[in-house]
């Protein structure tokens, strides 16, 4: 099995910059995920990281440890449309499926 | 992006009946189609990889007689919830890929059984 584990909840004001983090323990690690997810809809896919190292993307960054099992999504300038959940999820060998932490409810006050 | 349609988005049932949801990749093939449910602040679980052309493969613990998957071509998966009951109410999410790990997924579906 894979234990996945990312905070509850977080709360930061608009402009300010939130830290995600995530760790997993798992064989045969392939990539680590970040989907954005607002209530009753769908995720969306945010990073992907599959190497050591950062992976920026506009307000959104993603790192990676894999000899600690860490990762981080990093969310810069926050925004009210930025109230999500943040799932973290992990791909295992050449599986095509993910394995999904339980999310991190972020939410953005004014 | 991939675009992954599910429809319908909402549904909502008598107890003992069955009901289908569909799954479909608009812009790609996809050989493979996953199922998940997610009930209210929890995560996605995975509960079947749907391959085209072939049996479904469930993860433990979920009933494939209740739960019935058909892939019957390269871009259609569906779900059928079979004599639904209170507790099969539940958030329905498909997804696909046409890569290795980059998922696409549909919009879900809201399944009320009352």
């Amino acid at each position: 099995g894979q234990n996945i584990d990312q905070p509850t909840e977080m709360t930061a004001t608009e402009g300010a910059i939130v830290q995600i983090n995530c760790t997993y323990q798992t064989s045969g690690f392939n990539g680590l995920f970040w989907y954005q997810q607002h209530a009753g809809e769908a995720p969306t896919f945010l990073s992907y990281n599959v190497l050591d190292g950062l992976e920026e993307k506009g307000r959104f960054s993603s790192f990676l440890s894999r000899s600690k099992g860490y990762s981080y999504l990093l969310l810069k300038e926050l925004q009210m449309k930025d109230s999500a959940s943040y799932l973290c999820a992990v791909r295992r060998g050449n599986d095509y499926k993910l394995s999904f932490g339980a999310g991190t409810t972020v939410t953005v006050r004014a | 992006g991939a675009v992954v349609s599910q429809h319908p988005s909402w549904v909502i049932c008598k107890s003992g009946t069955s009901v289908k949801i569909e799954c479909r990749s608009l812009d790609f093939q996809a050989t493979t189609m996953f199922w998940y449910r997610q009930f209210p602040k929890q995560s996605l679980m995975l509960m079947a990889t749907s391959n085209e052309g072939s049996k479904a493969t469930y993860e433990q613990g979920v009933e494939k007689d209740k739960f019935l998957i058909n892939h019957a071509s390269l871009t259609l998966s569906t779900l059928t919830v079979t004599s639904a009951h209170p507790e099969d109410s539940s958030f329905y999410i498909c997804s696909a890929s046409y890569t290795p790990g980059e998922l696409f997924f549909g919009e879900g579906s809201r399944l009320t059984v009352l």
